[in-house]
C-alpha cells in the first residue's frame, strides 16, 4: 500500500487560501488520492477524491500533476472553523477501499 | 438517514474482560470497517468487511475479532481487553469495493474505550 508524506503542521490566516501538498511516491496505477478532514473528538469527514488532473467540489481543490506522486489540496479563503487535522489518503479501489491513515497536517487558521 | 451509528459512546474496561463495539449504516453500503486512533496519531485500520459474508485483517488486528452480521451491521470484539487496547475506535462504510468511490467512507462519532 501506497505511503503518504505530508507536512505535521501548518498555519493560516482567515480569509487565506491554503495548500496542503501531499507526496505519495509509490501510488499505483488504479489508487485514487482521497483527503479526510477532522475535528477534534470526532470522526473523520471526507472532503475530496480524484485520480488525476484537478478536481474541484464546493470547499476545496484538489490538484494532481501527470506523474501523480504528489498531490495538493487547496482550501480557498479559510476560515476558524476550517482549523482541523487533514490526512491524504492513497485506497485501492479493488481491494475495499483499503485505506492507510498517516499522522495528517494539523491546520490552525488564527484571526 | 442516521449514516454510521456506533454504540456505547464511552466504556472503561478492566483488564481482561470483554467487550463488543456494535456499528450499523443505514446507507446501503457494502464495505465497512474498524480503526482505531491513539492520541497524535492517524487512524489505523483494524479489521474490514469489503462485502457481506466477508471480513480481512487491516494494519492492527491482534487482540481483535469482527462479525459482519449482516449488511447494515459490523461488530468488533475484544475477547480479553489490555491497556494498550485504549484508544478512539471509529467505525466507517463505503459505497462498494468495484467503484473508485470505496475511497470516500463515512465515519461514525467512534467509542471511547479505557482498559485499566
Amino acid at each position: 500500500l501506497a505511503k503518504t508524506t505530508q507536512p505535521i503542521s501548518m498555519d493560516s490566516y482567515e480569509g487565506q487560501e491554503v495548500n496542503i501538498t501531499c507526496s505519495h511516491n509509490n501510488i499505483a496505477t488504479n489508487d485514487y488520492i482521497t483527503w479526510y478532514q477532522q475535528f477534534p473528538s470526532q470522526g473523520p469527514r471526507f472532503i475530496i477524491q480524484g485520480y488525476k488532473t484537478k478536481v474541484t467540489n464546493e470547499v476545496a481543490s484538489l490538484f494532481i500533476p501527470a506523474d501523480r506522486k504528489s498531490s495538493t489540496l487547496s482550501l480557498p479563503r479559510v476560515s476558524l472553523s476550517d482549523t482541523a487535522v487533514y490526512y491524504c489518503l492513497v485506497g485501492l479501489y479493488n481491494q475495499g477501499g483499503k485505506l492507510i491513515f498517516g499522522q495528517g497536517t494539523e491546520l490552525s487558521v488564527k484571526p | 438517514n442516521a449514516g454510521v451509528t456506533q454504540t456505547p459512546k464511552f466504556q472503561v474496561l478492566k483488564t481482561g474482560q470483554s467487550m463488543t463495539l456494535q456499528c450499523a449504516q443505514d446507507m446501503n453500503h457494502n464495505s465497512m470497517y474498524w480503526y482505531r486512533q491513539d492520541p497524535g496519531m492517524g487512524l489505523r485500520l483494524i479489521y474490514y468487511s469489503a462485502s457481506e459474508g466477508t471480513t480481512d485483517k487491516g494494519e492492527v488486528p491482534n487482540g481483535y475479532n469482527v462479525s459482519r452480521l449482516n449488511k447494515r451491521e459490523f461488530s468488533l470484539r475484544l475477547e480479553s481487553a489490555a491497556p494498550s487496547q485504549t484508544s478512539v475506535y471509529f467505525c466507517a462504510s463505503s459505497l462498494g469495493t468495484f467503484s473508485g468511490r470505496s475511497t470516500e467512507q463515512y465515519f461514525g462519532p467512534g467509542t471511547r474505550l479505557t482498559v485499566t
